[in-house]
């Protein structure tokens, strides 16, 4: 039962580079979030998707692209990434209350 | 805004004694609130929750409460173990919407 994963865990990449992080949930749930956590910023929503095919703006989505095509993969695109965008990144899935978390993706843009 | 915050940045507590941490949030509609955990290099871990219904919800060496009065959570950790180390986030959520809002975070220290 793995739950939920974050694939890669670790990733460089250089500034302007397009990048995916990949989020993969086992439980089937509707719900699926991203967020990037900075210090001093705590966590914060960057897209969120109520089911396939349906994602909305959280609090800092500039920068990011998503996409849902199946219920259990959600997707997280920095288009073209910046310095700014360097963070740890987490995936959650959620019940109808509780949210469950991804190990994160440190993402260091260069 | 919305906003949920810590009273605190940094707690430290000898082994064996209890804990408190401390939440504000300032959105009365919200409806359900969750405490996690998060170690280090590692996925907030869920700790505990409670609904707006309820003022006092207890775990595991762990107890949630609420005043709405003063839109306060708290949670109280008994009898802190060295495993306790970590930073510990509460958050809230809007009733009838399904985003959590989270606080800042508090680091949680333990000393033997």
């Amino acid at each position: 039962d793995a739950g939920i994963t974050q694939s890669p865990r670790y990733k460089i990449t250089e500034t302007g580079r397009q990048v995916t992080l990949m989020c993969h949930q086992t439980w089937s749930h509707s719900y699926m979030f991203w967020y990037r956590q900075d210090l001093g910023h705590g966590l914060r929503l960057i897209y969120y998707s109520a089911a396939a095919d349906i994602t909305d703006k959280g609090e800092v989505p500039d920068g990011y692209v998503v996409s849902r095509s199946k219920t259990e993969n959600f997707p997280l695109t920095l288009e073209s990434a910046t310095r700014s965008q360097t963070s740890v990144y987490f995936c959650a899935s959620s019940t109808a209350y509780e949210q469950y978390f991804g190990p994160g993706t440190r993402l260091t843009v260069t | 805004g919305e906003s949920v915050g810590l009273h605190l940045p940094t707690l430290s507590v000898q082994e064996g004694d209890n804990s408190i941490i401390n939440c504000a949030y300032s959105n009365s509609a919200s409806d359900y609130f969750i405490w996690y955990k998060q170690e280090s290099g590692k996925g907030p871990q869920f700790i505990i929750d409670i609904r707006s219904n309820m003022d006092k919800r207890q775990g595991q060496r762990v107890t949630v409460l609420l005043n709405k009065t003063v839109k306060h959570l708290s949670l109280q950790i008994a009898a802190t173990q060295p495993g306790d180390s970590a930073v510990y986030f509460c958050a809230e959520k809007d009733q009838g919407a399904q985003k959590l809002v989270f606080g800042q975070g508090t680091r949680l220290t333990i000393n033997p």
